[in-house]
């Protein structure tokens, strides 16, 4: 089953914030994100493993809570730049390795 | 220069015409996979392979073929396209972890399929 990614759409200005949710029904052992530009493929953004790391790619980062089985993407100080459709992936531990679901996407627009 | 590559990018075709859509990567990466996107869906994984000779299927497998006898080639096969299958495919690879685990996948430029 598919994770569900909330909002699935947001509009914010430069410099503001925004977080994207990714939820599970399942026991992820991995959570994968991606941002997609119109047009384009999907570019990596980062991996999260099960132990609640947090990783940071320039100013988005991303926390992954394993309890809760859900990851949240976290933009800020937003920029033009960051527009896009994000997408997260996720790996789960009843799963076969390699066998990767990704949620519906959540759409980013950043205005001047 | 690290690229996927797939061909062709745009494909207009017929119902029941078997079609080949090839995918190639440089990277010597372990894993291969296919993924086919529709409006409000997201990206959902077609057929994958953690190596040469070794596939699996992902969520929509039907209707799908696919092989993997060289590590860098993972071709998607529609043996008799249906207007369903109309949609955005992309292939990716990934280099694998021990263990198996996936790492960052690098995407190709994406084939647009219609099936008149």
């Amino acid at each position: 089953q598919q994770p569900v990614q909330s909002p699935q759409a947001v509009i914010l200005r430069e410099g503001e914030d925004a977080v994207i949710n990714c939820s599970s029904s399942k026991a992820l052992y991995s959570v994968h994100w991606y941002r997609q530009k119109h047009g384009e493929a999907p570019v990596f953004l980062m991996i999260l493993l099960k132990g609640g790391e947090q990783k940071g790619h320039e100013k988005i980062s991303a926390s992954f809570n394993e309890k809760k089985q859900q990851s949240s993407l976290y933009l800020t100080a937003s920029q033009l730049s960051y527009s896009g459709t994000y997408f997260c992936g996720t790996d789960l531990v009843s799963g076969s390795w390699g066998k990767l679901q990704f949620g519906a996407g959540t759409q980013v627009v950043v205005t001047p | 220069e690290a690229q996927v590559t797939q061909n062709p990018r745009y494909l207009i075709t017929v119902t029941g015409k078997k079609l080949t859509v090839t995918c190639s990567q440089n990277m010597n990466h372990e894993y291969m996979s296919w993924y086919r996107q529709d409006p409000g869906l997201g990206l959902r994984q077609i057929y994958y392979s953690m190596n040469v000779e070794v596939t699996d299927k992902g969520d929509v497998p039907e209707g799908y073929k696919v092989s993997r006898k060289e590590k860098r080639n993972f071709p998607l096969i529609l043996e008799s396209p249906s207007p369903n299958q109309t949609s955005l495919y992309f292939c990716a690879s990934s280099p694998l972890e021990r263990g198996g685990l996936l790492r960052e996948q690098f995407f190709g430029p994406g084939t647009r399929l219609t099936v008149l």
